[in-house]
């Protein structure tokens, strides 16, 4: 059982919006702003498409944004396009120089 | 460019051991803290160790701690992972990637696999 919860599996269309949500507790996701989430395609390396809950680094579409509310994270996709459809992972700084993941969320565009 | 070359991945049987390299180019290796991460097949990511910049500072998943070892050669740009007394959970793809403090990581390598089993 991972440390971070997010939902298995998640599904748009073209064009729509569609959240993500990471929860965790107080000791960490509740904790910090040390929240990140990662696009997995298959086969390949994790990306890091957000950080700080919700910077996104150079080259990331401004599609993809963040959020945190309490012990609960979420990664917003807006304009839901094909090459969004992948595996996503959230990540938060779990205290006692621990990090934590999500069990990820496929992501299935209609 | 930046880029993360891990090798030293294969097959073992319970309780042998393996050690992991990652090689990295195109950034100042000994600024930054690096970190590797487990991934078992069809699963989800899993964090592994973590060193500092200097090598300091070394810490690890509660599910390695006494049985892996990271290091690194800054004059190499080289990181290491010694994996004594393997079991067949740990089998997955092992990325090395590197820090951007506060605990998270910009760029990854693409991984070397580790298959444990008799």
């Amino acid at each position: 059982q991972s440390a971070l919860t997010q939902p298995p599996s998640a599904s748009g269309s073209p064009g729509q919006s569609i959240a993500i949500s990471c929860t965790g507790t107080s000791s960490d996701i509740g904790g910090y702003n040390y929240v990140s989430w990662y696009q997995q395609h298959p086969g390949k390396a994790p990306k890091l498409i957000i950080s700080e809950v919700s910077k996104r680094p150079s080259g990331v579409p401004d599609r993809f944004s963040g959020s945190k509310s309490g012990n609960t994270a979420s990664l917003t996709v807006s304009g839901l396009q094909a090459e969004d459809e992948a595996d996503y992972y959230c990540s938060s700084y779990g205290g006692s120089n621990n990090l934590l993941f999500g069990g990820g969320t496929k992501l299935t565009v209609l | 460019q930046v880029q993360l070359v891990e090798s030293g991945g294969g097959g073992v049987q319970p309780g042998g051991s393996l050690r992991l390299s990652c090689a990295v180019s195109g950034f100042t290796f000994r600024r930054y803290g690096m970190h590797w991460v487990r991934q078992a097949p069809g699963k989800g990511l899993d964090w592994v160790a973590y060193i500092e910049r200097d090598g300091s500072n070394k810490y690890y998943a509660d599910s390695v701690k006494g049985r892996f070892i990271v290091s690194r050669d800054n004059s190499q740009n080289m990181m290491f992972l010694q994996m004594n007394s393997l079991r067949v959970e740990d089998t997955g793809v092992f990325y090395c990637a590197r820090d951007l403090h506060p605990w998270y990581m910009d760029f990854w390598g693409q991984g070397t696999l580790v298959a444990v089993s008799s």
